[in-house]
């Protein structure tokens, strides 16, 4: 039974331009959430996808888009890349949106880098 | 609103000893905690979690966390650290209804031979 995968494991982008990075939740699940998690600090809630609406956003811009698909798959994209945008990202996904009660799965992680 | 303050950025023990990750949290409601742990260019792995059941909670790895509402605290303990335990290892909070997780800055486990 495959985790949560995540594609591209790395990549390097200019500022400026736009990325897309790509979430499979584990078998099963249905909800897909994404957090960024810069250099030396916890992950930050981004926002989380259910039945392909965004539910709950955290305090991120409107650079910061997503996309939840009909097999629950999910796309971060993230436009007008800034230096500030290099991190690590975070999909997680569950079976139900709240956390008590469910056990989130988190992805290795797609590492962005902006020069 | 929820939050979570972890104590200590960085904690070195030896091999067989044991292990104290300090963590307090400041929430609203009813919450949920968590205890994460990331290993380097790993994802986070769930160490434990507290949702309102037994207050003294067992995860993998012989960990295991006691939750004190009285003194807003969840900390990590190990009876005996072993060198794979050396990580990045995150406490988490959630609020009942909340679906987002809230994580501490981190602490950093060395595991000194």
């Amino acid at each position: 039974d495959a985790g949560v995968t995540q594609s591209p494991t790395h990549l390097i982008k200019t500022r400026g331009q736009q990325v897309t990075l790509r979430c499979s939740p584990k078998s099963g699940h249905d909800t897909v959430s994404w957090y960024q998690q810069a250099l030396g600090q916890g992950p930050q809630f981004i926002f989380q996808y259910y039945e392909e609406e965004e539910r709950q956003r955290g305090n991120f811009p409107d650079r910061f888009s997503g996309h939840q698909f009909p097999n629950y798959s999910s796309e971060l994209n993230v436009n007008a890349l800034l230096l500030g945008d290099s991190a690590l990202y975070l999909c997680a996904s569950s079976r139900g949106q709240g956390a008590k009660g469910n056990t989130i799965y988190f992805g290795e992680g797609s590492w962005l880098t902006v020069v | 609103a929820q939050s979570v303050t972890q104590l200590d950025s960085h904690v070195s023990v030896s091999e067989g000893t044991p292990v104290l990750l300090r963590c307090n949290y400041s929430s609203s409601y009813s919450p949920s905690l968590f205890w994460y742990v990331q290993h380097p260019n790993k994802g986070l792995q769930l160490l434990l979690k507290y949702t309102s059941a037994a207050t003294l909670v067992k995860g993998i790895n012989g960990f295991e966390a006691e939750f004190k509402k009285s003194e807003t605290s969840f900390h990590l303990t190990k009876p005996s650290a072993h060198m794979s335990d050396a990580a990045e290892y995150f406490c988490v909070v959630s609020e009942t209804g909340r679906r987002a997780l809230t994580f501490g800055s981190g602490t950093r486990l060395q595991v000194q031979p």
